[in-house]
Protein backbone atom coordinates (compact mmCIF):
# COMPACT_ATOMS: atom_id res chain seq x y z
CA UNK A 1 0.00 0.00 0.00
CA UNK A 2 0.68 3.52 -0.24
CA UNK A 3 2.03 5.44 2.88
CA UNK A 4 3.87 8.03 3.94
CA UNK A 5 4.82 9.11 7.74
CA UNK A 6 6.36 11.72 9.80
CA UNK A 7 6.76 13.34 13.13
CA UNK A 8 3.83 15.96 13.25
CA UNK A 9 6.65 18.51 15.59
CA UNK A 10 10.03 19.55 15.51
CA UNK A 11 11.61 22.14 17.96
CA UNK A 12 14.93 23.56 17.66
CA UNK A 13 17.14 26.66 18.49
CA UNK A 14 18.22 28.95 16.00
CA UNK A 15 21.33 28.04 14.52
CA UNK A 16 21.29 24.36 15.52
CA UNK A 17 21.05 21.76 12.75
CA UNK A 18 17.23 20.11 12.13
CA UNK A 19 16.74 17.03 10.95
CA UNK A 20 13.23 16.03 9.89
CA UNK A 21 12.17 12.36 9.38
CA UNK A 22 10.06 10.21 6.66
CA UNK A 23 9.01 6.87 6.39
CA UNK A 24 7.72 5.20 3.11
CA UNK A 25 6.08 2.11 2.26
CA UNK A 26 6.11 1.72 -1.82
CA UNK A 27 9.33 0.62 -2.75
CA UNK A 28 8.71 1.30 -6.10
CA UNK A 29 8.84 5.05 -5.80
CA UNK A 30 11.32 6.44 -7.91
CA UNK A 31 11.96 9.85 -6.65
CA UNK A 32 11.18 11.30 -2.91
CA UNK A 33 10.35 14.86 -2.21
CA UNK A 34 10.83 17.68 0.29
CA UNK A 35 7.96 20.53 -0.05
CA UNK A 36 7.83 23.37 2.88
CA UNK A 37 4.98 25.34 3.05
CA UNK A 38 4.77 28.72 5.35
CA UNK A 39 1.15 29.66 6.83
CA UNK A 40 -1.24 30.69 4.00
CA UNK A 41 1.33 29.61 1.56
CA UNK A 42 1.07 26.98 -1.42
CA UNK A 43 3.88 24.38 -1.54
CA UNK A 44 7.53 25.29 -2.47
CA UNK A 45 10.04 22.28 -3.81
CA UNK A 46 12.96 22.34 -1.75
CA UNK A 47 14.70 19.02 -3.17
CA UNK A 48 14.00 15.72 -4.34
CA UNK A 49 16.23 12.69 -4.59
CA UNK A 50 16.57 9.53 -6.95
CA UNK A 51 15.74 6.22 -5.12
CA UNK A 52 18.82 4.93 -5.86
CA UNK A 53 20.68 7.26 -4.35
CA UNK A 54 22.18 7.63 -0.77
CA UNK A 55 22.87 11.34 -0.32
CA UNK A 56 21.88 14.74 -2.11
CA UNK A 57 22.97 18.15 -0.65
CA UNK A 58 22.14 21.66 -2.05
CA UNK A 59 23.59 24.33 0.58
CA UNK A 60 22.13 23.93 3.68
CA UNK A 61 19.99 21.21 2.91
CA UNK A 62 20.82 17.61 3.18
CA UNK A 63 18.63 14.62 1.94
CA UNK A 64 19.58 11.49 3.20
CA UNK A 65 17.83 7.88 1.87
CA UNK A 66 18.55 4.87 3.20
CA UNK A 67 16.13 2.57 0.88
CA UNK A 68 16.58 -0.60 2.71
CA UNK A 69 14.26 0.77 5.55
CA UNK A 70 12.57 3.27 3.36
CA UNK A 71 13.82 6.10 5.58
CA UNK A 72 14.00 9.50 4.24
CA UNK A 73 15.36 12.65 6.41
CA UNK A 74 16.09 16.23 5.37
CA UNK A 75 18.81 17.97 7.41
CA UNK A 76 18.69 22.01 7.70
CA UNK A 77 21.83 23.32 9.14
CA UNK A 78 22.38 26.38 10.63
CA UNK A 79 18.35 26.80 11.25
CA UNK A 80 17.03 29.73 11.17
CA UNK A 81 13.66 31.62 12.04
CA UNK A 82 12.76 31.71 8.41
CA UNK A 83 12.87 27.81 8.06
CA UNK A 84 9.60 27.91 10.37
CA UNK A 85 6.97 26.11 8.92
CA UNK A 86 5.88 22.80 7.69
CA UNK A 87 7.84 20.82 5.85
CA UNK A 88 6.30 17.63 3.96
CA UNK A 89 7.89 14.38 2.55
CA UNK A 90 6.06 13.31 -0.86
CA UNK A 91 7.11 9.76 -2.63
CA UNK A 92 5.85 9.84 -6.28
CA UNK A 93 4.09 6.33 -7.60
CA UNK A 94 5.79 7.56 -11.52
CA UNK A 95 3.84 7.54 -14.73
CA UNK A 96 4.00 9.98 -16.44
CA UNK A 97 1.66 13.18 -14.55
CA UNK A 98 3.13 11.76 -11.35
CA UNK A 99 1.04 11.66 -8.31
CA UNK A 100 2.27 12.40 -5.41
CA UNK A 101 1.42 10.47 -1.62
CA UNK A 102 2.53 13.16 0.86
CA UNK A 103 3.54 12.71 4.47
CA UNK A 104 0.94 14.30 7.32
CA UNK A 105 3.68 17.30 7.41
CA UNK A 106 6.24 18.18 10.00
CA UNK A 107 5.88 21.29 11.98
CA UNK A 108 9.48 22.97 12.41
CA UNK A 109 9.39 26.22 15.25
CA UNK A 110 12.57 27.71 15.81
CA UNK A 111 13.02 29.55 18.49
CA UNK A 112 16.01 31.86 19.64
CA UNK B 1 10.51 31.43 -14.33
CA UNK B 2 8.97 28.25 -11.52
CA UNK B 3 5.66 30.26 -11.04
CA UNK B 4 2.38 29.31 -10.54
CA UNK B 5 -0.11 32.07 -10.28
CA UNK B 6 -3.72 31.23 -8.91
CA UNK B 7 -6.58 33.76 -8.64
CA UNK B 8 -8.50 34.98 -6.94
CA UNK B 9 -6.64 34.64 -3.33
CA UNK B 10 -9.60 34.43 -1.54
CA UNK B 11 -12.88 33.47 -2.17
CA UNK B 12 -16.20 33.76 -0.04
CA UNK B 13 -19.22 31.42 -1.37
CA UNK B 14 -22.63 30.74 -0.52
CA UNK B 15 -23.93 26.89 -1.77
CA UNK B 16 -26.12 28.17 -4.23
CA UNK B 17 -23.39 30.36 -6.27
CA UNK B 18 -21.09 29.44 -9.31
CA UNK B 19 -17.62 30.47 -8.80
CA UNK B 20 -14.33 29.52 -11.06
CA UNK B 21 -10.86 29.42 -9.56
CA UNK B 22 -8.62 29.85 -12.25
CA UNK B 23 -4.41 28.68 -12.17
CA UNK B 24 -1.98 29.84 -14.63
CA UNK B 25 1.45 28.65 -15.64
CA UNK B 26 4.32 29.34 -18.31
CA UNK B 27 7.04 27.30 -17.86
CA UNK B 28 5.60 24.75 -20.57
CA UNK B 29 4.82 22.49 -18.06
CA UNK B 30 2.14 19.85 -20.52
CA UNK B 31 0.70 18.51 -16.64
CA UNK B 32 -1.88 20.30 -14.46
CA UNK B 33 -3.10 19.35 -10.93
CA UNK B 34 -5.69 20.69 -8.43
CA UNK B 35 -5.42 19.76 -5.00
CA UNK B 36 -7.56 20.31 -2.60
CA UNK B 37 -6.12 21.16 1.16
CA UNK B 38 -8.05 21.52 4.91
CA UNK B 39 -6.21 22.59 7.94
CA UNK B 40 -3.40 20.71 9.29
CA UNK B 41 -3.86 18.40 6.52
CA UNK B 42 -1.50 17.48 3.52
CA UNK B 43 -2.69 18.14 -0.06
CA UNK B 44 -5.25 15.61 -1.19
CA UNK B 45 -4.99 15.45 -4.90
CA UNK B 46 -8.59 16.00 -6.84
CA UNK B 47 -7.91 16.21 -10.78
CA UNK B 48 -4.54 15.98 -13.19
CA UNK B 49 -4.38 17.03 -16.52
CA UNK B 50 -1.83 15.76 -19.09
CA UNK B 51 -1.60 17.58 -22.37
CA UNK B 52 -4.96 19.31 -21.54
CA UNK B 53 -6.80 15.83 -21.23
CA UNK B 54 -7.95 14.75 -17.86
CA UNK B 55 -5.76 12.01 -16.88
CA UNK B 56 -7.26 11.89 -13.05
CA UNK B 57 -10.15 12.22 -11.60
CA UNK B 58 -9.64 10.89 -7.47
CA UNK B 59 -13.91 11.18 -6.83
CA UNK B 60 -14.38 14.43 -6.84
CA UNK B 61 -18.11 14.91 -6.72
CA UNK B 62 -19.12 16.73 -9.32
CA UNK B 63 -20.12 19.80 -7.48
CA UNK B 64 -16.23 20.17 -8.76
CA UNK B 65 -15.24 20.61 -12.70
CA UNK B 66 -11.95 20.80 -13.93
CA UNK B 67 -11.28 22.61 -17.35
CA UNK B 68 -8.25 23.06 -19.46
CA UNK B 69 -8.34 25.67 -21.58
CA UNK B 70 -4.76 25.36 -23.34
CA UNK B 71 -1.24 24.05 -22.03
CA UNK B 72 -1.39 27.02 -19.30
CA UNK B 73 -4.88 27.28 -18.15
CA UNK B 74 -6.65 25.32 -15.89
CA UNK B 75 -9.71 26.08 -13.72
CA UNK B 76 -12.17 24.58 -11.59
CA UNK B 77 -15.79 25.37 -11.35
CA UNK B 78 -17.60 24.92 -8.59
CA UNK B 79 -21.06 24.78 -8.19
CA UNK B 80 -23.84 23.91 -5.08
CA UNK B 81 -21.17 23.54 -2.48
CA UNK B 82 -20.86 22.84 0.47
CA UNK B 83 -19.55 24.21 3.70
CA UNK B 84 -17.45 21.06 4.29
CA UNK B 85 -15.91 21.96 0.87
CA UNK B 86 -14.03 25.22 2.36
CA UNK B 87 -10.48 24.43 2.17
CA UNK B 88 -7.46 25.95 0.60
CA UNK B 89 -7.25 24.83 -2.76
CA UNK B 90 -3.95 24.46 -4.74
CA UNK B 91 -3.27 24.11 -8.68
CA UNK B 92 0.59 22.88 -9.94
CA UNK B 93 2.27 22.06 -12.58
CA UNK B 94 5.26 19.34 -13.73
CA UNK B 95 7.13 19.12 -16.80
CA UNK B 96 6.14 15.69 -18.62
CA UNK B 97 9.73 15.40 -20.21
CA UNK B 98 12.52 14.07 -18.13
CA UNK B 99 12.36 11.72 -15.32
CA UNK B 100 11.51 14.26 -12.43
CA UNK B 101 8.31 15.19 -12.97
CA UNK B 102 8.90 17.70 -10.32
CA UNK B 103 5.65 19.88 -9.58
CA UNK B 104 5.63 23.54 -8.57
CA UNK B 105 2.35 24.71 -6.72
CA UNK B 106 0.55 27.70 -7.05
CA UNK B 107 0.07 30.38 -3.28
CA UNK B 108 -3.62 28.61 -3.39
CA UNK B 109 -6.97 29.75 -2.87
CA UNK B 110 -8.62 29.81 0.42
CA UNK B 111 -12.10 29.43 -0.37
CA UNK B 112 -14.79 29.39 2.37
CA UNK B 113 -18.49 28.42 1.63
CA UNK B 114 -21.01 30.09 3.84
Amino acid sequence: GEDVEQSLFLSVREGDSSVINCTYTDSSSTYLYWYKQEPGAGLQLLTYIFSNMDMKQDQRLTVLLNKKDKHLSLRIADTQTGDSAIYFCAESMGGGYNKLIFGAGTRLAVHP
Amino acid sequence: DTEVTQTPKHLVMGMTNKKSLKCEQHMGHRAMYWYKQKAKKPPELMFVYSYEKLSINESVPSRFSPECPNSSLLNLHLHALQPEDSALYLCASSPLRGAVHEQYFGPGTRLTVT
